[in-house]
């Protein structure tokens, strides 16, 4: 049982640029988020799903696409990198809504857009 | 406690004393309250939760206590380690339309540094 799962742990791209960024959960769990950290800001909610097939806008969606086609995965693609990208992205996974004991997070990617 | 800006609120104390952390939520329609805990380079990890039916809810060496009236939320630490150095975030559950959907809303954090 590995939890949440997120690869690249770091990535630095040029401006323009495209990537995926990548999360996994093994527990089963039926919502799934992002959200990305910048210092002094907390956590902002970009996008969020509560099953396969099912994903919803958070509170900074632009610039972000995002797909759930299995209940495991849920990636995160950057369109075309911009420095105001540059953040930790932090992936979450809950059984239930996530006021149960709230979500269980991965480690983090660090993403640097220069 | 939470404030706007670019710069966390900290909060320093000494080893053995009570600690406690304060955060101010906006939507009166949140049912669920949480507070994670931060260590540096690490995700945030889940400290305790509380709903919104309830003022009091205790764990282990943590209390969180909800004021509805005043959307006020606190988490009191009992005898403070410097392992509980780190940032504290509060979080609310955003319900709607009759159903708690998977939006949680984080605060800006505290940065809480125990001193041995």
């Amino acid at each position: 049982n590995a939890g949440v799962t997120q690869t690249p742990k770091f990535q630095v791209l040029k401006t323009g640029q495209s990537m995926t960024l990548q999360c996994a959960q093994d527990m089963n769990h039926e919502y799934m988020s992002w959200y990305r950290q910048d210092p002094g800001m907390g956590l902002r909610l970009i996008h969020y799903s509560v099953g396969a097939g099912i994903t919803d806008q958070g509170e900074v969606p632009n610039g972000y696409n995002v797909s759930r086609s299995t209940t495991e995965d849920f990636p995160l693609r950057l369109l075309s990198a911009a420095p105001s990208q540059t953040s930790v992205y932090f992936c979450a996974s809950s059984y239930g809504p996530p006021g149960t004991r709230g979500y269980t997070f991965g480690s983090g990617t660090r993403l640097t857009v220069v | 406690g939470e404030s706007v800006g670019l710069h966390l609120p900290t909060l320093s104390v000494q080893e053995g004393d009570n600690s406690i952390i304060n955060c101010a939520y906006s939507n009166s329609a949140s049912d669920y309250f949480i507070w994670y805990k931060q260590e540096s380079g690490k995700g945030p990890q889940f400290i305790i939760d509380i709903r919104s039916n309830m003022d009091k809810r205790q764990g282990q060496r943590v209390t969180v206590l909800l004021n509805k009236t005043v959307k006020h939320l606190s988490l009191q630490i009992a005898a403070t380690q410097p392992g509980d150095s780190a940032v504290y975030f509060c979080a609310e559950n955003i319900r709607a339309g009759g159903t708690s959907y998977g939006k949680l809303t984080f605060g800006q954090g505290t940065i809480l540094t125990v001193h041995p």
